[in-house]
C-alpha cells in the first residue's frame, strides 16, 4: 500500500525556517518524481515544487523560488522541503504527492503538515 | 503560473447530474491533454478522480466523467449521491509547472 507521511510543520515567526519531511512507503521512491502542494486555510490547492526521480531537476512556483528547496534521499525513502524566509502568505497545509510521469498528475497524497507563519 | 478558473459552488439533488467547468489558457488546458480532477472531503487529502482529461483511476465510479474543449475542461457527475458532496479541484500541466483551479464546492441537496 502506497503511503506518504508528512512531518515537520509548526508555528514559526516571519523570516524563520522549517524543514518538511515526507516519508514514503509501499513503492520504489526513486522511480517517481515527487511534489509538494500547499493549501492555505479555506483556499485552493497550489503546486509548490517538484523533483525528478534522480534529483537532477527541480521546479518551483515563482513565489517560492530562492526561498524553498526540494530534495530527496532514496536511502531514507524520503522527500524534503526546506522552507526559508517564511512569510505570512506561506501559511498552509503542505501535502507531499507522488507524480505519475505518464499522465502528469498526482496519484497519491499524504495527509499534510501544517505550517503557520505568525509573530 | 496562473490559477485555473472554476465556479465557487454547484449543487444538485440526488440522482441528478452536475457539471463543473475549469477554464485555463492556451498555455495549460488548451495546450496539454494533462488535465486532472481531484475530490477533497473536509479535513481529508485530495483524491485523484480523473487524469489525462478523461481517464478514471481504478475504483472511481463511472458516474464521474470528464472532457475538454479548447481552454476549458469539464467534470460531470451523474447520478449524484450524498457522498459526492465535496470540493473538486481541476489541475493542468503548464510546461514546467502545474496550475490548479480554485476549487468548486459541490452540495448535494
Amino acid at each position: 500500500e502506497v503511503q506518504l507521511v508528512e512531518s515537520g510543520g509548526g508555528l514559526v515567526q516571519p523570516g524563520g525556517s522549517l524543514r518538511l519531511s515526507c516519508a514514503a512507503s509501499g513503492f520504489t521512491l526513486n522511480s517517481y518524481r515527487m511534489t509538494w502542494v500547499r493549501q492555505a486555510p479555506g483556499k485552493g490547492l497550489e503546486w509548490v515544487a517538484s523533483i525528478k526521480e534522480d534529483g537532477s531537476e527541480k521546479y518551483y512556483v515563482d513565489s517560492v523560488k530562492g526561498r524553498f528547496t526540494i530534495s530527496r534521499d532514496s536511502a531514507r525513502n524520503s522527500v524534503y522541503l526546506q522552507i526559508n524566509s517564511l512569510r505570512a502568505e506561506d501559511t498552509a497545509l503542505y501535502y507531499c504527492a507522488r507524480f505519475t510521469g505518464t499522465w502528469h498528475t498526482f496519484d497519491y497524497w499524504g495527509q499534510g503538515t501544517l505550517v503557520t507563519v505568525s509573530s | 503560473q496562473s490559477a485555473l478558473t472554476q465556479p465557487r459552488s454547484v449543487s444538485g439533488s440526488p440522482g441528478q447530474s452536475v457539471t463543473i467547468s475549469c477554464t485555463g489558457a492556451s498555455s495549460d488546458v488548451g495546450r496539454y491533454d494533462f488535465v486532472s480532477w481531484f475530490q477533497q472531503h473536509p479535513g481529508k487529502a485530495p483524491k485523484l478522480m480523473i487524469y489525462g482529461v478523461t481517464k478514471r483511476p481504478s475504483g472511481v465510479p463511472d458516474r464521474f466523467s470528464a472532457s475538454k474543449s479548447g481552454d476549458t475542461a469539464s467534470l460531470t457527475i451523474s447520478g449524484l449521491q450524498a457522498e459526492d458532496e465535496a470540493d473538486y479541484f481541476c489541475c493542468s500541466f503548464a510546461g514546467s509547472s502545474w496550475a490548479f483551479g480554485g476549487g468548486t464546492k459541490l452540495t448535494v441537496l
